[in-house]
């Protein structure tokens, strides 16, 4: 069965440094999405994607974070300068036709020190 | 305002038993979904319902879906230990322009004792 993927499942990075998390999504999928999950919290909407270019962001998507589909597969989302409380997993969700099931990875944890 | 609240927020049963989640909604929706994530694992999906359908099956899992008071319930029948999971229902509400995300409940939370 197809499986959205992500990269890395997990990496620690210094405060104030960059970071970015793949994705590939399932490949006839239109919609992409990135979602985080603070430890013990809520599921949280970051970015929906479509036709290349951003379809909606939440208050938590700040210029510290940008998201770009370079090639046909990938789906990266970049963190500019991490803080403390973007410790998260993070993951990435993909739908074909953004109507019916949105299909998740397995996250990447995220623990910024 | 809190979408997609689940009930209870933990639930501890023995194998063998049934087990019944309540998920309860605020907005109008065009779908509703239920996912399970095990301890600091992905989101896996489990079901979808949209919003003109009453019940859903799958395997052992039954879903049902009260859009006259904003409710849906997951049914997983003769439990086993391999359910002992976190299970979230998510909502998708079209009307609001092309939005297409799904807003969380902060989920239940599934013992299920061998």
């Amino acid at each position: 069965e197809p499986e959205v993927t992500q990269t890395p499942s997990h990496q620690v990075t210094q405060m104030g440094q960059e970071v970015i998390l793949r994705c590939v999504p399932i490949s006839n999928h239109l919609y992409f999405y990135w979602y985080r999950q603070i430890l013990g919290q809520k599921v949280e909407f970051l970015v929906s994607f479509y036709n290349n270019e951003i379809s909606e962001k939440s208050e938590i998507f700040d210029d510290q974070f940008s998201v770009e589909r370079p090639d046909g597969s990938n789906f990266t989302l970049k963190i500019r300068s991490t803080k403390l409380e973007d410790s998260a997993m993070y993951f990435c969700a993909s739908s074909r036709d953004g109507r019916g099931t949105i299909y998740f990875g397995e996250g990447s944890w995220l623990t910024v020190v | 305002s809190q979408q997609g609240e689940e009930d209870p927020q933990a639930l501890s049963i023995q194998e063998g038993e049934n087990a019944t989640m309540n998920c309860s909604y605020k907005t109008s929706i065009n779908n509703l979904q239920w996912y399970r994530q095990n301890s600091g694992r992905g989101l896996v999906h489990l079901i979808l319902i949209r919003s003109n359908e009453r019940e859903k099956h799958s395997g052992r899992l039954r879903v049902t879906l009260d859009t006259s008071k904003k409710s849906s319930s997951l049914l997983i029948t003769a439990s086993r230990a391999a359910d002992t999971a976190s299970y979230f229902c998510a909502t998708v509400d079209y009307n609001a322009g092309n939005n297409r995300k799904l807003i969380w409940g902060l989920g239940t939370s599934l013992a299920v004792n061998p």
